[in-house]
């Protein structure tokens, strides 16, 4: 069975702290993806790697970076949290074959007061 | 612009009827299509996927149809059962085209279950 861990479950974070949020995935999996999850508007991507220290923006990067030093792991940066950055963070991995199925951690519940 | 687009925010259904979700989509690039059931505060889980080649995958009271003239797609449950209630998400995939390995999800449907 795969399995995607998160280091948190639950995080309150302060406005212009900088905060990790950490994914490991124990399967061997080539790709790894942060998306976050809001309501009414689905599955977000934020930032994706295709392989070790490789990187791609998703569909909304701006206020987030990441760091993928080691192939199971991959790590979510917010420089400076905004509350506007509160949402559920989902960490995904993936083979690099069809049918491209992704399979998720349990999420980090993040909130920025 | 959305590429996937789930139209029914939620549904309800009777305990033991047959669930349907809907989903259609725009991009013909798309060459797999997954499902993923999501309860509360957890991730979402895989279902069941369906390449462009096929018309129709079965994976126990899981079966999801394929009509690629009309780019749309549908799970049927059945028959369903109260666990089934959690947000389902429609996603597609290409092969080619350089974002090989990328989902794109819709929003999901809610599905509510009632015994």
């Amino acid at each position: 069975d795969v399995k995607v861990t998160q280091s948190s479950r639950y995080l309150v974070k302060r406005t212009g702290e900088k905060v990790f949020l950490e994914c490991v995935q124990d399967m061997d999996h080539e790709n790894m993806f942060w998306y976050r999850q809001d309501p009414g508007l689905g599955l977000r991507l934020i930032y994706f790697s295709y392989d070790v220290k490789m990187k791609e923006k998703g569909d909304i990067p701006e206020g987030y970076s990441v760091s993928r030093e080691k192939k199971e792991r991959f790590s979510l940066i917010l420089e400076s949290a905004s509350t506007n950055q509160t949402s559920m963070y989902l960490c995904a991995s993936s083979l690099i074959r069809p049918p491209w199925a992704q399979y998720f951690g349990p999420g980090t519940r993040l909130l920025v007061l | 612009d959305q590429q996937v687009k789930q139209n029914s925010p939620s549904l309800s259904v009777q305990e033991g009827r047959i669930s349907i979700l809907n989903c259609d989509y725009t991009n013909s690039m798309f060459d797999y299509f997954l499902w993923y059931k999501k309860y509360p505060a957890e991730g979402p889980t895989f279902l069941i996927s369906i390449s462009s080649i096929k018309d129709k995958n079965e994976d126990g009271r899981f079966t999801v149809f394929l009509n690629k003239s009309a780019k749309h797609l549908s799970l049927h449950i059945v028959p369903s059962q109260p666990g089934d209630s959690a947000v389902y998400f429609c996603a597609a995939s290409a092969s080619y085209g350089g974002s090989q390995g990328n989902l794109i999800f819709g929003k999901g449907t809610k599905l509510s279950v009632k015994p």
